[in-house]
């Protein structure tokens, strides 16, 4: 299995441009699970889904995000208008979900810089 | 709600030596804990993991943990440190399993030196 796909890898723009993260997850996973990673703040979840379903997008830290998974082979994580404080590595997991699966698969991650 | 400290934020070790990586966890309910391992400009990579059962687990590359309930930890150890285990180290706690988002501390950088 090619593991979870992201992409890009590197991103960079000026602020006030809209941004889009891709992420393809493991094939016949449930679960969708979106982070930031940060100096300040650490690993941060953002928002996760179960079947394609957002579940908790508690963590998502203000309107200018969005994510949607419109299948289950797809998800996007916008931002719109981008700062200079969304600057972070932005990671993709997946998993089977339901109880008895433990494990999130991290993608390889987006570097977003903003100018 | 759910938080995880890991004690020191860099811990420096001499190859060969023991390592010892500190995580205690708040949770309201029965925990799932974990170790993962992200190396530079990579993703993370579990190492290990506890649901339920057996309180002392072995993960790959050679770590364990054991997890206490009396005193809320999940410490990890290696008997011996090698060069190669050179990385940041995360404990992350879950109260869902696979289906529930992780909450994760802030970080160990094991630094082993030669």
């Amino acid at each position: 299995d090619a593991g979870v796909i992201q992409s890009p890898r590197h991103e960079v723009t000026e602020m006030g441009q809209e941004v889009t993260l891709r992420c393809k997850p493991i094939s016949g996973h449930n679960s969708l699970f979106w982070y930031r990673q940060t100096m300040m703040r650490g690993l941060e979840l953002l928002i996760y889904f179960n079947n394609n379903v957002p579940i908790d997008d508690s963590g998502m830290p203000e309107d200018r995000f969005s994510a949607k998974m419109p299948n289950a082979s797809f998800s996007t994580l916008k931002i719109q208008p981008s700062e200079p404080r969304d600057s972070a590595v932005y990671f993709c997991a997946s998993s089977q979900g339901g109880a008895m699966s433990y494990e999130q698969y991290f993608g390889p991650g987006t570097r977003l810089t903003v100018t | 709600a759910q938080s995880v400290t890991q004690l020191g934020s860099h811990v420096s070790v001499s190859e060969g030596a023991l390592v010892l990586l500190r995580c205690n966890y708040s949770s309201s309910v029965p925990p799932y804990l974990f170790w993962y391992v992200q190396y530079p400009n990579q993703g993370l990579q579990l190492l290990l993991k506890y649901t339920t059962g057996a309180t002392l687990v072995k993960g790959i590359n050679g770590f364990e943990a054991e997890f206490k309930k009396s005193e809320t930890s999940f410490h990890l150890t290696k008997p011996s440190a090698h060069m190669s285990d050179a990385a940041e180290y995360f404990c992350a706690v879950s109260s869902g399993g696979g289906a529930d988002g992780l909450t994760f501390g802030k970080g160990t950088h094991l630094i082993i030196q030669p």
